[in-house]
């Protein structure tokens, strides 16, 4: 079976220092990953996703995550946090080999401090 | 924004009553999902459907049934709803299915549901 963990829950970091979430997965097959956002009081929304090749993801809002196979890890790094990213990130594994799974990290709400 | 519209968004029940959770979507995506969202657990799939009529089981199916029959709703209805099922329930669409790589969902703006 598959599993994620994000090792944080709440992230306090002051405006405009670099902030990092951390995410882990298990899985015997291969997977896709995906980082969504979530800020309060609105849907998900997707952040960045890695499907192959370069191991380094760049996404919206200059977020960008690394995947390493070896320690099957997908951490979530910004160098600047602004108050707009306020919200809780959530990070998904896809088994490619299912065709309906997107198991989900518990979430880590990120709290940026002036 | 992907166009997608969940209703009512914010609904207060009692024990035991009926309720209907609605997705419609604009999209024409073949994948829908029903997922639930309490704190400490993030998100867990509830039920979805992968066509009109094709739906199925995810992992906290128990006490909650869906229909789909049109490509633009899915129902999710709570058949005698209980006080730990009030959570926040979001729907989410997809084009293409989990597994391959052009997979991405994307979710409405949720409903809260209370159960008193």
């Amino acid at each position: 079976a598959q599993s994620v963990t994000q090792l944080d829950s709440q992230v306090p970091v002051f405006e405009e220092a670099p902030v990092e979430l951390r995410c882990n997965y298990s899985s015997s097959v291969s997977v896709y990953l995906f980082w969504y956002v979530q800020y309060p009081n609105q849907g998900l929304q997707l952040l960045l996703k890695y499907l192959s090749g370069s191991t380094l993801v760049k996404g919206i809002n200059g977020f960008e995550a690394e995947f390493n196979k070896s320690q099957t890890s997908f951490h979530l790094r910004k160098p600047s946090v602004h108050i707009s990213d306020t919200a809780e990130y959530f990070c998904a594994v896809s088994p490619m080999d299912s065709n309906y799974q997107l198991i989900w990290g518990a979430g880590t709400k990120l709290i940026i401090k002036p | 924004d992907a166009g997608i519209t969940q209703s009512p968004r914010h609904k207060v029940t009692e024990t035991g009553t009926p309720v209907t959770l609605r997705c419609h979507q604009t999209e024409n995506h073949r994948y829908m999902y029903w997922y639930r969202q309490d704190p400490g657990h993030g998100l867990r799939l509830i039920h979805y459907s992968y066509g009109v009529k094709d739906t199925d089981k995810g992992e906290v199916s128990d006490g909650y049934s869906v229909s789909r029959s049109k490509t633009e709703d899915f129902l999710l209805t709570l058949e005698s709803a209980t006080s730990s099922q009030t959570s926040v329930y979001f729907c989410a669409i997809s084009e293409s299915e989990a597994g391959t790589s052009y997979n991405e969902q994307f979710f409405g703006p949720g409903t809260r549901l209370t159960v008193l």
